[in-house]
């Protein structure tokens, strides 16, 4: 069985601040390392998909960085707004089964609350 | 959403029967996956499929079984349900441009 860690599991965070937290995961048989955005009561959505060690990916506020070598990942949101109240997972996959990628082994999530 | 559903979205059974949820998806994706949310737990994988007929376990495969006979449905069965398997149940496809899951509304499963 795969471990993947996420911290911290919660975070309160003021409106307007920016914050951060850590996904580590098995450096070996590394394929891809995913973050998701999960709300309560919905799907998670998918937020970056990273592969290469160094990588660095933005989306509007949130960015994220990849090192495959030591095997963590870090998610950076930047002027927290209330919307931004959700879980945050990320999930390793490595290579699997009929020459495709293998399903994703997912940490517990970190759950983040922006306060007004 | 990647033209996912699941059905059904909610179902409440006893223990001992036996139970099949479908997983349905419009773009012809290949790979297909079955995963289960709890509390303390995260997203587990039960079962993934990387064809019609070829699928393969994953971390918590015990006590369910699956079956993928057309690109578009793929089928989780507990073949007779027990109360530690209520839980939320969650389909999900891979895009293979960019490895990215796209998940479904999920089930909701309670096992009395």
């Amino acid at each position: 069985i795969l471990n993947v860690e996420q911290s911290p599991q919660s975070l309160h965070v003021q409106e307007g601040d920016s914050t951060n937290f850590t996904c580590s995961f098995p450096s070996s048989n590394f394929y891809a390392l995913h973050w998701y955005r999960w709300e309560t009561a919905k799907s998670p959505e998918a937020l970056f998909v990273m592969t290469l060690n160094g990588d660095e990916k933005k989306k509007g506020r949130i960015s994220a960085t990849l090192n495959t070598k030591e095997g963590y990942s870090y998610l950076y949101i930047k002027g927290s707004q209330p919307e931004d109240s959700a879980t945050y997972l990320c999930a390793f996959m490595g290579p699997g089964a009929g020459g495709g990628a293998d399903g994703l082994t997912f940490g517990k999530g970190t759950h983040l609350i922006i306060q007004p | 959403d990647a033209g996912i559903t699941q059905s059904p979205r909610h179902k409440v059974t006893e223990t001992g029967t036996p139970v099949t949820l479908r997983c349905h998806q419009t773009e012809n994706h290949r790979y297909m996956y079955w995963y289960r949310q709890d509390p303390g737990h995260g997203l587990r994988l039960i079962h993934y499929s990387y064809g019609v007929k070829d699928t393969d376990k994953g971390e918590v495969s015990d006590g369910y079984s699956v079956s993928r006979s057309k690109t578009e449905d793929f089928l989780l069965t507990l073949e007779s349900a027990t109360s530690s398997q209520t839980s939320v149940y969650f389909c999900a496809i891979s895009r293979v441009d960019t490895d990215t899951q796209y998940f479904g509304p999920g089930t909701r499963l309670t096992v009395l």
